[in-house]
């Protein structure tokens, strides 16, 4: 059972519009949520990440919108450029979840010039 | 420079030979990982080490095994490789739960 699950797929979008990637889990005891971008032939790499004792987190371009009764977040990625093209991953971990970071299966995001 | 390091990058092997990778990192954090990317199944998590010689199965740990007896070094083993652990396979480090972990570079296995 899927328990972090991104959509879409894949998204294309061209520069400086707003892409939004979707994220939705079943267990109510996650609250970190960290997103992480993959560029290829790398590791992925921590961009942002929520606490869900807030329902906004913001760095710059990137932004999570997060709705803990829905069970679902979302990242922002607002005047996109083509160097955001990557795969992003939404993950979940618990307090005491010894460490585990449960990722969902990835968003690739693709930004046409 | 905070880093993790994989070895080799890139390995081919033979169905039913010995498979070791190994993995680095230079930041003394106490918590490492193991896990595979396919495409499509994200990132899954093979074995978590808390710290030397305290290891914990993931949620695919079947055909694997670790060692870690340097707090800075992880190794991941496959005995007898299959052809269905062809991957892409990821280490990363930790210094605990909502921190940041880093990850290295990849080690994109393939089984003959």
């Amino acid at each position: 059972q899927q328990q972090v699950r991104q959509s879409p797929q894949s998204l294309t979008v061209w520069e400086g519009e707003t892409a939004i990637l979707n994220c939705s889990y079943e267990d109510s005891t996650f609250n970190y949520f960290p997103w992480y971008q993959q560029f290829p032939g790398e590791g992925p790499a921590l961009l942002i990440s929520i606490r869900s004792v807030s329902d906004k987190k913001e760095d710059g371009r990137f932004t999570i919108f997060f709705n803990k009764r829905e069970k679902k977040l979302s990242l922002h990625i607002t005047d996109s450029q083509p160097g955001d093209s990557a795969t992003y991953f939404c993950a979940a971990s618990t307090t005491g979840g010894n460490n585990k970071l449960t990722f969902g299966q990835g968003t690739v995001l693709s930004v046409i010039p | 420079d905070m880093k993790v390091t994989q070895m080799p990058r890139y390995l081919i092997k033979r169905m039913g030979e010995n498979v070791l990778l190994e993995c680095g990192q230079d930041m003394s954090h106490e918590t490492m990982y193991w896990y595979r990317q396919d495409p499509g199944l994200g990132l899954q998590l093979i074995y978590i080490s808390y710290d030397v010689d305290s290891n914990s199965e993931g949620d695919i740990p079947k055909g694997y095994r670790v060692s870690r007896k340097k707090r800075e070094h992880f190794s991941l083993i496959l005995d007898s490789a299959k052809t269905n652990q062809t991957s892409v396979y990821f280490c990363a480090s930790s210094p605990g739960t909502y921190y940041e972990q880093y990850f290295g570079p990849g080690t994109r296995l393939t089984v003959l």
